[in-house]
């Protein structure tokens, strides 16, 4: 499995957009980046997945470039209960997850 | 409601004191897998089942046992927990065709004293 490499942490202020860059170097052609978000004692929760170029949905953005290598989750107007750590992944079709250590994002007033 | 239920939430066990946590889902999902999640470690997989009677190892399955009888019911065996097994576990599902999107459950946390 793809190693991803992701920054600690990041601090914002309500209102702005919050990028989060992935790196994941040795990403195989079958393989999708996904992202998820945890908040403290709770299960980590599904965001967005992709494969190549750009995903939107209601949370969230996804831009993929076209050598795979690094993936941005996006963030529009973030907010204080946005605060959690955001993780990125790379899975294969055969299963198995491999966590990274995650980015604590933090959202101040 | 479409959920992933974990019991019990809260444990505290003595090492070598054989225990289950169970896990089930009602979104007939065929997918199932185990995690365990330490401060610095982040979460780690212990187990994944793809379908019924269908299990492999994840990352860490040292000391844990799983089984998957039935589609909606994926329990964790621990048979002589250890202190370095207390962590906070958690149980996902997914379905086939999408193991990225995964469901998870409120999590358990066990001690293992």
């Amino acid at each position: 499995l793809a190693k991803t490499t992701q920054p600690i942490s990041m601090d914002s202020y309500e209102g702005q957009e919050v990028n989060i860059t992935c790196s994941h170097n040795n990403i195989a052609t079958n393989d999708y980046i996904t992202w998820y978000q945890q908040f403290p004692s709770q299960g980590p929760r599904f965001i967005i997945q992709g494969y190549k170029t750009k995903v939107t949905n209601e949370v969230a953005s996804l831009f993929i470039p076209a050598d795979r290598k690094s993936s941005t989750l996006s963030l529009p107007r973030v907010s204080l209960s946005d605060t959690a750590v955001y993780y990125c992944l790379v899975v294969n079709s055969w299963g198995k997850l491999q966590f990274g250590s995650g980015t604590q994002v933090v959202v101040t007033p | 409601e479409a959920q992933v239920t974990q019991n019990p939430r809260y444990l505290i066990t003595v090492t070598g004191k054989k225990l289950t946590v169970t896990c089930s889902q009602n979104m007939n999902h065929e997918y199932m897998s185990w995690y365990r999640q330490d401060p610095g470690l982040g979460l780690r997989q212990i187990y994944y089942s793809m379908n019924v009677e269908v299990t492999d190892k994840g990352d860490v399955p040292e000391g844990y046992k799983v089984s998957r009888k039935e589609k909606r019911n994926f329990p964790l065996i621990l048979e002589s927990p250890s202190p370095n097994q207390t962590s906070l576990y958690f149980c996902a599902s997914a379905t086939g065709s999408s193991y990225n999107e995964q469901f998870f459950g409120p999590g358990t946390r066990l001690t293992v004293l």
